[in-house]
């Protein structure tokens, strides 16, 4: 079952913050959040694992409410580069490790 | 460089004739994955390799084979392509299912 992403899509000016949603009906192991803009490959953002363990970048900052089966990702001071839609990917505690991706979120930054 | 490479990037092709997607990754990575991207619809999963001697089916498998035999090859196979496997392929590779995911740069297919 795919994870719930909210908003759908956002527009900001240079310099405002984002917070993207990913929400599951059922219990997690790990939230995956990657980036991909138009016509290039997605590319990793983040990693948060049952437990508390998160890997990736210094300047993205996310969270993952293990009760609740939702994480979020915060863009703070967002830049022009930021722009591009946001997927976030769930592996669930039920499943082979099986990856389920969220049907994503367009981000666009305006100067 | 290290990297997740996929041939061909572009491939049109009539329905029923068999093809193959290569997918090949230099990193030694353990976990390899494909997936068919379509607008409004995301990323899913078709199939998933675990190490050379797992994998197992994604979301959305019918209709597609894989092959794992040596750990940097995973090609996607159709036997009879139909127009509704018309996508965005992507190919993955990480180390394990928790550590980052590097993607190929996608093969675009139709299928007429």
């Amino acid at each position: 079952q795919q994870p719930v992403q909210s908003p759908q899509a956002v527009i900001l000016r240079e310099g405002e913050d984002a917070v993207i949603n990913c929400s599951s009906s059922k219990a997690l192991y790990s939230v995956h959040w990657y980036r991909q803009k138009h016509g290039e490959a997605p590319v990793f953002l983040m990693i948060l694992l049952k437990g508390g363990e998160q890997k990736g970048h210094e300047k993205i900052s996310a969270s993952f409410n293990e009760k609740k089966q939702q994480s979020s990702l915060y863009l703070t001071a967002s830049q022009l580069s930021y722009s591009g839609t946001y997927f976030c990917g769930t592996v669930r505690l039920d499943s082979n490790y099986q990856l389920i991706w969220g049907a994503g979120t367009k981000l666009i930054i305006k100067p | 460089e290290a990297q997740v490479t996929q041939n061909p990037r572009y491939l049109i092709t009539v329905t029923g004739k068999k093809l193959t997607v290569t997918c090949s990754q230099n990193m030694n990575h353990e976990y390899m994955s494909w997936y068919r991207q379509d607008p409004g619809l995301g990323l899913r999963q078709i199939y998933y390799s675990m190490n050379v001697e797992v994998t197992d089916k994604g979301d959305v498998p019918e209709g597609y084979k894989v092959s794992r035999k040596e750990k940097r090859n995973f090609p996607l196979i159709l036997e009879s392509p139909s127009p509704n496997q018309t996508s965005l392929y992507f190919c993955a590779s990480s180390l394990s299912m928790t550590d980052t995911q590097y993607f190929g740069p996608g093969t675009r297919l139709t299928v007429l």
